[in-house]
C-alpha cells in the first residue's frame, strides 16, 4: 500500500475536466514538502509534469494544473485529449521513511 | 540535452545479485543527486535509493539491506546492486536524475528519466 494515496482510476470526456487527488499525511504533504506529478504514457517511462506543487515544465500544456492543502494535492487537466490517457503519479518526500514516495498511480481514461 | 540509459543482465537467477547501469550523456554526472526506481509489471513506481556524484547515498527502508549504489564519475556512470533477489523483484528498472530550485533536497524532483530497462528473477 502506497504512502501517499490516488483514486485507481479517472476518466472524462474529450474537451472536460478532470482532477486527480494525491492524500498524504502530516509526515509528507502535511510536512510542507512539495509534491511533483509525473505522467506515464503507455510503454513509455514517466515524464515529469508538475513540480514544486504547481510548477510547469517547459513544454508542458497550461491545460496541466497542480495546487496543494494541507495533507493532499491536486491535478487538474482541463481541456481532456486523446493523447492524455495514461498513468499519472504524485511523489513528495516522507520523514518517517527519510526518503522520497509515489503515490499509487491514477489510470486516466478519455471517454 | 541530458540522457540517461540503463543497462545490464535482463535475467538474473532468484537468490542472486542484479547488477544495473546508468550512463549519462549529454551532461556531467557532477553536482548532482541521481535515483533508482523500479515499477513492477502492472504497477506503480518505488523509488529504491539515490547517490550523490560525491558517493553519499540513501536508500529506501524496505530495500536497504540489499542495496547498494555506487558512482564512477570517470564514466559518468551510476550502477545499482540488488542482491538476494526474488521473484518480487521482477520489474522495470529506471535511472532518473534529482533537481530543485531551493536547495534542500527532500524538496528535489526528478526532471530526467532513462527509458527503463526489464529485470526479471526467473530460474
Amino acid at each position: 500500500q502506497s504512502v501517499l494515496t490516488q483514486p485507481p482510476s479517472v476518466s472524462g470526456a474529450p474537451g472536460q475536466r478532470v482532477t486527480i487527488t494525491c492524500t498524504g499525511s502530516s509526515s509528507n504533504i502535511g510536512a510542507g514538502y512539495d509534491v511533483h506529478w509525473y505522467q506515464q504514457l503507455p510503454g513509455t517511462a514517466p515524464k515529469l509534469l508538475i513540480y514544486g506543487n504547481s510548477n510547469r515544465p517547459s513544454g508542458v500544456p497550461d491545460r496541466f494544473s497542480g495546487s496543494k492543502s494541507g495533507t493532499s494535492a491536486s491535478l487538474a487537466i482541463t481541456g481532456l485529449q486523446a493523447e492524455d490517457e495514461g498513468d499519472y503519479y504524485c511523489q513528495s518526500y516522507d520523514s518517517s521513511l527519510s526518503g522520497w514516495v509515489f503515490g499509487g498511480g491514477a489510470k486516466l481514461t478519455v471517454l | 540535452q541530458v540522457q540517461l540509459q540503463e543497462s545490464g543482465p535482463g535475467l538474473v537467477k532468484p537468490s542472486e545479485t542484479l547488477s544495473l547501469t546508468c550512463t549519462v550523456s549529454g551532461g556531467s554526472i557532477s553536482s548532482y543527486y541521481w535515483s533508482w526506481i523500479r515499477q513492477p509489471p502492472g504497477k506503480g513506481l518505488e523509488w529504491i535509493g539515490y547517490i550523490y556524484y560525491s558517493g553519499s547515498t540513501n536508500y529506501n527502508p524496505s530495500l536497504k539491506s540489499r542495496v547498494t549504489i555506487s558512482v564512477d564519475t570517470s564514466k559518468n556512470q551510476f550502477s545499482l546492486r540488488l542482491s538476494s533477489v526474488t521473484a518480487a523483484d521482477t520489474a522495470v528498472y529506471y535511472c532518473a536524475r534529482h533537481v530543485g530550485s531551493s536547495g534542500w533536497l527532500p524538496h528535489y524532483y526528478m526532471d530526467v528519466w532513462g527509458k527503463g530497462t526489464t529485470g526479471t528473477v526467473s530460474s
